[in-house]
């Protein structure tokens, strides 16, 4: 039972260029996030998704999109990335709304 | 729209002293409350939730929190820490009626603390 996992550990990237974030879980969870923490600002919601096929904006949509074609899988991709991207990113997942949030080991991504 | 205030950023104390963090929120309704801990290098971990019952909640390592509902608080607090209580401590609140309120967690910005052996 791994959890939730999240690839890239790492990734630096270029200012225009893209890429994806995978996140998995094994949990069956419904509910799957994306968040970024940024210092003296705890997390923020990017994007959310309540069930497979269904994604909704949060916090700090903009300049990211989101797709959960399987119920297990969230990605996250930046079709332009900018310094400002620059931050650490988590995946979660949650049975309910309401309930614990379950965090994957983050993405450390630097735009130069 | 809700919020959530972590008073410290940083805290600095020595093994077996006493620790508490403050956490306020902002919002009117009914709440689920949580204090989350991420140890250097590590990912967000659970310490302890509120949902209902008794405000005051144990959670793991010898945590526990308060809610006060009057004052909008959930504290965090620990009697004796130990080095490796160092970590970054974030309050997280979840409205009830999470719908309404756009179905987000809300973190605070969260306090780090440094336990000196």
């Amino acid at each position: 039972n791994a959890g939730v996992t999240q690839t890239p550990k790492f990734r630096v990237l270029k200012t225009g260029q893209s890429m994806t974030l995978l996140c998995a879980q094994d949990m069956n969870h419904e509910y799957m996030y994306w968040y970024r923490q940024d210092p003296g600002m705890g997390l923020r919601l990017i994007h959310y998704s309540v069930g497979e096929g269904t994604t909704a904006k949060g916090e700090v949509p903009d300049g990211y999109n989101v797709s959960r074609l399987k119920k297990q899988n969230f990605l996250l991709g930046l079709e332009s990335a900018a310094p400002s991207q620059t931050s650490v990113y988590f995946c979660a997942s949650s049975y309910s709304p309401g309930n614990e949030q379950y965090f994957g080991p983050g993405t450390r991504l630097t735009v130069t | 729209a809700q919020s959530v205030s972590q008073h410290n950023h940083h805290v600095i104390l020595s093994e077996a002293a006493s620790l508490e963090l403050g956490c306020n929120y902002s919002y009117g309704g009914t709440v689920n409350l949580f204090w989350y801990v991420q140890y250097p290098g590590q990912h967000l971990q659970l310490l302890l939730k509120y949902f209902s019952g008794d405000p005051l909640v144990k959670g793991i390592k010898g945590f526990e929190a308060e809610f006060i509902k009057s004052k909008f608080s959930f504290n965090l607090r620990k009697p004796s820490v130990q080095w490796s209580d160092t970590a970054e401590y974030f309050c997280a609140v979840n409205p009830y009626d999470f719908k309404a309120a756009g179905n987000k967690l809300t973190f605070g910005g969260g306090t780090r603390v440094l336990v000196k052996p």
